[in-house]
């Protein structure tokens, strides 16, 4: 069973269109992170989101943590070919760091 | 400033075998951990070690083992391998341990080694 659930698990939508990803968890993290993932590669941090409630923008990129902080959700305004690759959102609880099940985007041009 | 090195990039290997995967984190960082990711499984987490010593270990059996040195580096062992053991092994560095990671700037990872098991 993981800590982090994530779903959709994958997406494949037009160019220019929007998408929401979301991350669930029963349990309280102290942060939440987003890391993106291309094929034959490690995953790149895109944010960290603290506050319960909080809301980060990184250009197209809308990241929420729940009010709860179980939670968090990934909107994509415009999807674009270069948003394609492996979504993970992973957190902290206690002294341990885990990662989502991953959400997997495919924008077509 | 250089980036999180994972060598080699490409493994073929035999059942029964044993392996070793090196790790380079970034200057300073003192944080290495191990992950291990396939297409079914998603990112398992294998093994932590922050300054030579082990803090955290997944739900991996004894043949995955690891280890960190004075300056950082770490290797990780597979021993006996099996075909599942086929997977892309990623290495992550950060500043602090887990649990304070993502307060400090979060994980940089390593480009991986993808090994295969024939």
């Amino acid at each position: 069973t993981q800590l982090l659930e994530q779903s959709p698990q994958f997406l494949s939508i037009q160019e220019g269109e929007n998408l929401t990803v979301y991350c669930n968890s029963s349990s309280v993290f102290s942060s939440l992170q987003w890391y993106r993932q291309e094929p034959g590669e490690g995953p790149v941090l895109l944010v960290t989101v603290v506050t319960g409630g909080e809301v980060k923008k990184l250009k197209r990129l809308t990241f929420q943590f729940g009010d709860a902080r179980k939670d968090s959700s990934l909107h994509i305004t415009a999807a674009q070919p270069g948003d394609t690759g492996l979504y993970l959102c992973a957190g902290e609880a206690g002294n341990q760091f885990y990662f989502g099940t991953g959400t997997s985007l495919t924008v077509i041009p | 400033k250089a980036g999180v090195t994972q060598t080699p990039r490409y493994l073929i290997k035999t059942r029964g075998q044993q392996v070793t995967l090196s790790c380079s984190p970034i200057s300073g960082h003192r944080s290495v951990s191990w992950y291990q990711q396939t297409p079914g499984q998603g990112l398992q987490f294998l093994f932590e070690y922050f300054s030579e010593t082990q803090r955290n270990k997944g739900n991996f059996p004894g043949r995955f083992s690891g280890r960190q040195f004075s300056n950082s580096r770490s290797e990780m062992n597979v021993s006996t391998l099996e075909l599942g053991d086929s997977a892309l092994y990623l290495c992550a560095s950060s500043l602090v341990p887990g649990g304070l990671v993502a307060l400090n700037y979060g994980y940089t990872f390593g480009s991986g080694t993808r090994l295969t098991v024939v």
